[in-house]
């Protein structure tokens, strides 16, 4: 199973941009990049995911690097709301296998 | 739009007891996964079903057990409980699924076995 290695926590403050890494050096062709986060007492929200190019939505931005074997979940401006557990996932077909996450703290 | 329930959202059973849980997807999606989350493993895939079968399995035993119906309504089943089975179990709903599609979760269900 294709494996995702992530920084247990991270701090940032309010208003400022956050960069969450992520290493998948086994990744295979096929695998997209999905990132999830998981705010207390709630099941996983969907943030983003890509496959080569870098992604951009209304809630983040995803930064691939060319050999696949790392991303960068970018919050271009950090909010109280934004605290959560990050998850980077590689998803094949239809299996997601969820790494350990980043616990984000978000300082006001 | 109404999201993924999920019923009943906390359940305590005893060890050798079995236990149904259920999932009602978003209106129109056909994919219905279902996952573990406890605090030493994670978040861990059991299984993911479409239009009715069982599409993709994950690595539990085969005490865990679901099914889908034909309103793609969702069950997932643990028999003989065990406590290691103690977690919150979450279900997550999509179109088709697939990797380019989003996965929408219920907020799970919390099971203790005593």
């Amino acid at each position: 199973d294709a494996k995702t290695t992530q920084p247990n926590s991270m701090e940032s403050n309010e208003e400022e941009p956050v960069h969450l890494p992520c290493n998948h050096s086994t990744i295979s062709g096929t695998d997209y990049i999905h990132w999830y986060r998981q705010l207390p007492s709630q099941g996983p929200e969907y943030v983003i995911h890509g496959l080569t190019s870098n992604v951009n939505n209304r809630m983040a931005s995803l930064a691939i690097a060319e050999d696949r074997k790392s991303s960068t979940l970018i919050l271009h401006r950090a909010t109280l709301r934004d605290a959560a557990v990050y998850y980077c996932i590689l998803g094949n077909f239809n299996k997601f296998y969820f790494g350990s996450g980043t616990k984000l703290n978000v300082k006001p | 739009k109404a999201g993924v329930t999920q019923t009943p959202r906390y359940l305590i059973k005893t060890r050798g007891q079995q236990v149904t849980l259920s999932c009602s997807p978003i209106s129109g999606h056909r994919s219905v996964s279902w996952y573990q989350q406890t605090p030493g493993q994670g978040l861990q895939f059991l299984f993911e079903y479409f239009s009715e079968t069982q599409r993709n399995k994950g690595n539990f035993p085969g005490r865990f057990s679901g099914r889908q119906f034909s309103n793609s309504r969702s069950e997932m089943n643990v028999s003989t409980l065990e406590l290691g089975d103690s977690a919150l179990y979450l279900c997550a709903s999509s179109l088709a699924g697939g990797p380019l599609q989003p996965q929408h979760f219920g907020d799970g269900t919390r099971l203790s076995i005593l």
